[in-house]
C-alpha cells in the first residue's frame, strides 16, 4: 500500500524558514517523480513543485520559486520542501504527492498544517 | 498559465440523481501528437485528502465506481455522476497537467439533499 507521511508543520513566524519532509513507503520511491501541493483554508488548490525520480530535474510555480526549494533522498524515501522568508499567504495544508504515468497527482498524504503568523 | 474554471461552485442534489460538472480551460488540453487530454478529476471528501478519479480526462482509476464518467475534449470538459449516492459528498476539483504550472479548478461542492 502506498503511504506518504508529511512532518514538520506547525506555527512559524512570518521572514521565518521550515522544512517540510515527506516519507514515502509502499513503492520504489526511486522510480517515481513527486510533488508538493498545498491547500490553503478557503479549499484552494496550488501546485508547488515537482522533483523527477533522481532529483535531476525541478519545476517550481513561479510565484513561488525564489522561496521554496523542493529535493529528495532516494536512500531515505525522503521528499523535502525548504519554505524560505514564509509570509502569512504561505498558510496551508501542504500535502506530497506521488505521480504514475504523467503530471497527475496518484497519491496523496494526509498533509501538514502550516501557519505562518506573529 | 492555464487557467481552469469550474462551475457550479456548488450544487445540491438527492441520492439517485443525475449530476454534471463542468470544468474549462484557458487554452486546449488536447495534445495533438498523442489525442490525448492533459486533464484530471479529484474527489475530495470532509477532512480527508484529495483522491485521483480519471485521468486522461475520461480514464477511471482502477475501484473508482463506474456511476463516474469523464467526458470532452479541448477545452470544455464534464465530470457527471450517473447516480449520486450518499457517500459522493465532496468537492470535485479538476487539474490540468498539458503545461506547468499545473494548475487546478476552484472546485464544484456536491452536496446531497
Amino acid at each position: 500500500e502506498v503511504q506518504l507521511v508529511e512532518s514538520g508543520g506547525g506555527l512559524v513566524q512570518p521572514g521565518a524558514s521550515l522544512k517540510l519532509s515527506c516519507i514515502a513507503s509502499g513503492f520504489t520511491f526511486r522510480g517515481f517523480a513527486m510533488n508538493w501541493v498545498r491547500q490553503t483554508h478557503g479549499k484552494a488548490l496550488e501546485w508547488i513543485a515537482i522533483i523527477n525520480y533522481d532529483g535531476s530535474y525541478t519545476n517550481y510555480a513561479p510565484s513561488l520559486k525564489n522561496r521554496f526549494t523542493i529535493s529528495r533522498d532516494n536512500a531515505k524515501s525522503t521528499l523535502y520542501l525548504q519554505m524560505n522568508n514564509v509570509r502569512s499567504e504561505d498558510t496551508a495544508t501542504y500535502y506530497c504527492t506521488r505521480n504514475d504515468n504523467s503530471n497527475w497527482f496518484a497519491y496523496w498524504g494526509q498533509g501538514t498544517l502550516v501557519t505562518v503568523s506573529s | 498559465d492555464i487557467v481552469m474554471t469550474q462551475t457550479p461552485s456548488s450544487q445540491a442534489v438527492s441520492a439517485g440523481e443525475k449530476v454534471t460538472m463542468s470544468c474549462k480551460s484557458s487554452q486546449s488540453l488536447l495534445y495533438s501528437e498523442n489525442k490525448k487530454n492533459y486533464l484530471a478529476w479529484y474527489q475530495q471528501k470532509p477532512g480527508q485528502s484529495p483522491k485521483l478519479l480519471i485521468s486522461w480526462a475520461s480514464t477511471r482509476e482502477s475501484g473508482v465506481p463506474d456511476r463516474f464518467i469523464g467526458s470532452g475534449s479541448g477545452t470544455d470538459f464534464t465530470l457527471t455522476i450517473s447516480s449520486v449516492q450518499a457517500e459522493d459528498l465532496a468537492v470535485y476539483y479538476c487539474e490540468q497537467y498539458y503545461d506547468t504550472p499545473l494548475t487546478f479548478g476552484s472546485g464544484t461542492k456536491l452536496e446531497i439533499k
